[in-house]
């Protein structure tokens, strides 16, 4: 299994700018988060979706923050416009809770986001 | 609310001594217990959970943690520390249900040889 795969690892991009980030999740699971990880704040959870229907999404910071799944096996986090204290790192994980409940979480690698 | 704490930002230990991460936690019901590892530039990585039954839960790489229900921790141990265990420990809890994990701040360990 290629795990939970991120795209891109890494974006630079200038204030006011649109940026997207995408996560593919391990086939078959059925939850799927959005964490942002910073020095100051650690890791905080921004929204999370099961069976491709957002549950929670009390954690998105502002307006300026969307996500999507339009089906099970995609979803991006959309942050329009990015202003420079967006920048951190984004980690979608994804899960199995259908049958158990007490499944872990799965963790992609990231997409570092800079914005200048 | 359930929550989650850390109480060491930072954690030294010298390469074949034993090493102990502290977590503390606080959740009505009955409390589930994770411990993920994240290496540098990496995701975060799972170790063990504890959901029920024996209170030493054995993971990877050699780690156990313990659960306490009268101190409400679940601290991370190894017996004996490696320099390539050196990255961020993160504990997290979840309560009922089929809710997200909680996680703390994070604890980096540092293994000097």
């Amino acid at each position: 299994d290629a795990g939970v795969i991120q795209s891109p690892r890494h974006e630079v991009t200038e204030m006011g700018q649109e940026v997207t980030l995408r996560c593919k999740p391990i086939s078959g699971h059925d939850y799927l988060f959005w964490y942002r990880q910073t020095m100051m704040r650690g890791l905080e959870l921004l929204i999370y979706f099961n069976n491709n229907v957002p549950i929670d999404d009390s954690g998105m910071p502002e307006d300026r923050f969307s996500a999507k799944m339009p089906n099970a096996s995609f979803s991006t986090l959309k942050i329009q416009p990015s202003e420079p204290r967006d920048s951190a790192v984004y980690f979608c994980a994804s899960k199995v809770g259908r049958d158990y409940i007490y499944n872990e979480q799965f963790f992609g690698p990231g997409t570092r986001l800079t914005v200048l | 609310a359930q929550s989650v704490a850390q109480p060491e930002d930072q954690v030294n230990v010298a390469e074949g001594n034993p090493l102990t991460v502290k977590c503390t936690y606080s959740v009505s019901g009955n409390p589930y217990l994770f411990w993920y590892v994240q290496y540098p530039n990496r995701g975060l990585q799972f170790l063990l959970k504890y959901i029920t039954g024996d209170n030493l839960v054995k993971g990877s790489y050699g780690f156990e943690a313990e659960f306490n229900k009268s101190q409400t921790s679940f601290h991370l141990k190894k017996p004996s520390a490696l320099v390539s265990d050196s990255a961020l420990y993160f504990c997290a809890v979840r309560g009922r249900g089929n809710t997200p994990l909680v996680f703390g701040k994070g604890t980096r360990l540092s293994v000097i040889a």
